[in-house]
């Protein structure tokens, strides 16, 4: 059992489409980031919530921690090809814990 | 963004042989991991450090073993390599305060024939 559950698992959408991808636990935790790792590449640090209610922008990229610090959310709007990769949420409770990952794949 | 470098970025070899797979970072971070990734899958940590002369082994079990007698390097190594070690090795490291942060290098990709 993933202590960070992500949803959807794969998600395939053309261009210029919204899409949101959510990371869910039990668990309270202190922080939550969010990476996008390319195929053969290291994850990318994208954002770091700390505040229960968070809202962080970054371009067309918006993450939302939630109120009690149990889940998060990323929001892309107007997705472009370049978005195309894993995106994988993580965070600490005693040790650190890695999401499976939501697949993104954007159609031109 | 954090300068943290592996090498090599590919490496194929014959069962049986012993590699070492170096980790290295500038930024001065006393938290260092090895997680070992199959493609598009989820990432399994195998070995952590907290500082200098501290290790220790992470949730998936590996054959591999780690050392850290400098702060900024955290190298890995195989004895004795075989096939079902052929996967993606990434490095990390973070800052001991703050946000529990990781910033990756760019992995290994290993091939054991």
């Amino acid at each position: 059992t993933q202590l960070l559950e992500q949803s959807p698992q794969f998600l395939s959408i053309q261009e210029g489409e919204n899409l949101t991808v959510y990371c869910n636990s039990s668990s309270v935790f202190s922080s939550l980031q969010w990476y996008r790792q390319e195929p053969g590449e290291g994850p990318v640090l994208l954002v770091t919530v700390v505040t229960g209610g968070e809202v962080k922008k970054l371009k067309r990229l918006t993450f939302q921690f939630g109120d009690a610090r149990k889940d998060s959310s990323l929001h892309i709007t107007a997705a472009q090809t370049g978005d195309t990769g894993l995106y994988l949420c993580a965070g600490g409770i005693a040790k650190f814990y890695f999401g499976s990952g939501t697949k993104l794949n954007v159609k031109p | 963004e954090a300068d943290i470098y592996q090498t090599p970025r590919y490496l194929v070899i014959g069962t049986g042989k012993k590699i070492t797979l170096e980790c290295s970072q500038t930024m001065g971070h006393d938290k260092m991991y090895w997680y070992q990734q199959d493609p598009g899958m989820e990432l399994h940590l195998i070995h952590y450090s907290y500082g200098v002369n501290s290790t220790e082994k992470g949730d998936l079990s590996s054959e591999s073993t780690v050392s850290r007698i400098r702060t900024e390097h955290f190298p890995l190594t195989l004895e004795s390599a075989r096939p079902s070690h052929t996967s993606q090795y990434l490095c990390a490291s973070g800052p001991r305060t703050g946000a529990d942060t990781q910033y990756f290098g760019p992995g290994t990709r290993l091939t054991v024939l």
